[in-house]
């Protein structure tokens, strides 16, 4: 199985600030991957899709980056209805499987 | 617009079985993608499986921690997408999601408790 780590597991930033995510996959997975947001008690929402692509209605402070191994998320200038958790995930063979999720937390 | 809607959880003991349902609308299931996945209490998201679409022959893939005690299966004239669990256990405590479009979409999801 591909196994996918994020980094850092949680992190503090205020409004306003410019936050990166990484990612990174055990094995080669081309641009097959996906970033989703999660609220508590909610279901996950998509955000990115084949590495950088953003779902429609997602705002163009989120972007997406990286091929083979390693890819980031970075929210340009964080809102304050983006403190959540993000989660990475590879879709280049199955099983599907997901990062360990990165919470974004107010400082 | 698109519409996914869990039902069928519940408190089941270990050893036993439950159905979970995701009711769609907005497209065919048929047509799409169609994912189960489920987050254990305070944890991270683990993929249970997928019902792929008629280009890939309807075939389903499972994760290795629920091959051959659950089965995913459609009923494509009323647009459901189903889990059937088998041989439950504590670690299936979860709340489970379906999710189509290659996990575009998704559902509110439904909570499993395996408890005793």
């Amino acid at each position: 199985d591909i196994q996918m780590t994020q980094s850092p597991s949680s992190l503090s930033a205020s409004v306003g600030d410019r936050v990166t995510i990484t990612c990174r996959a055990s094995q080669d997975i081309n641009n097959y991957l996906a970033w989703l947001q999660q609220k508590p008690g909610e279901a996950p929402r998509s955000l990115i899709y084949a590495a950088s692509t953003l779902h429609s209605g997602v705002p163009s402070r989120f972007s997406g980056s990286g091929s083979g191994t390693e890819f980031s998320l970075t929210i340009t200038s964080l809102q304050p209805e983006d403190f959540a958790t993000y989660y990475c995930h590879q879709y280049k063979t199955y099983p599907v499987t997901f990062g360990g999720g990165t919470k974004v937390e107010m400082k | 617009e698109v519409q996914l809607v869990e039902s069928g959880g519940g408190l089941v003991r270990p050893g036993g079985s439950l159905r979970l349902a995701c009711s769609v609308s907005g497209f065919s299931v048929s047509d799409s993608y169609m994912d189960w996945v489920r987050q254990p209490p305070g944890k991270g998201l683990e993929w249970v499986g997928r019902s792929r679409d008629k280009s890939f022959s309807n075939s389903i893939k499972y994760a290795a921690s629920v091959q051959g005690r659950f089965t995913i299966s459609r009923d494509d004239s009323n647009n459901l997408l189903y889990l059937e669990m088998n041989r439950l256990n504590t670690e299936d405590t979860a709340v489970y999601f379906c999710s189509s479009q290659a996990m575009t979409n998704w559902g509110q999801g439904t909570l499993v408790t395996v408890s005793s």
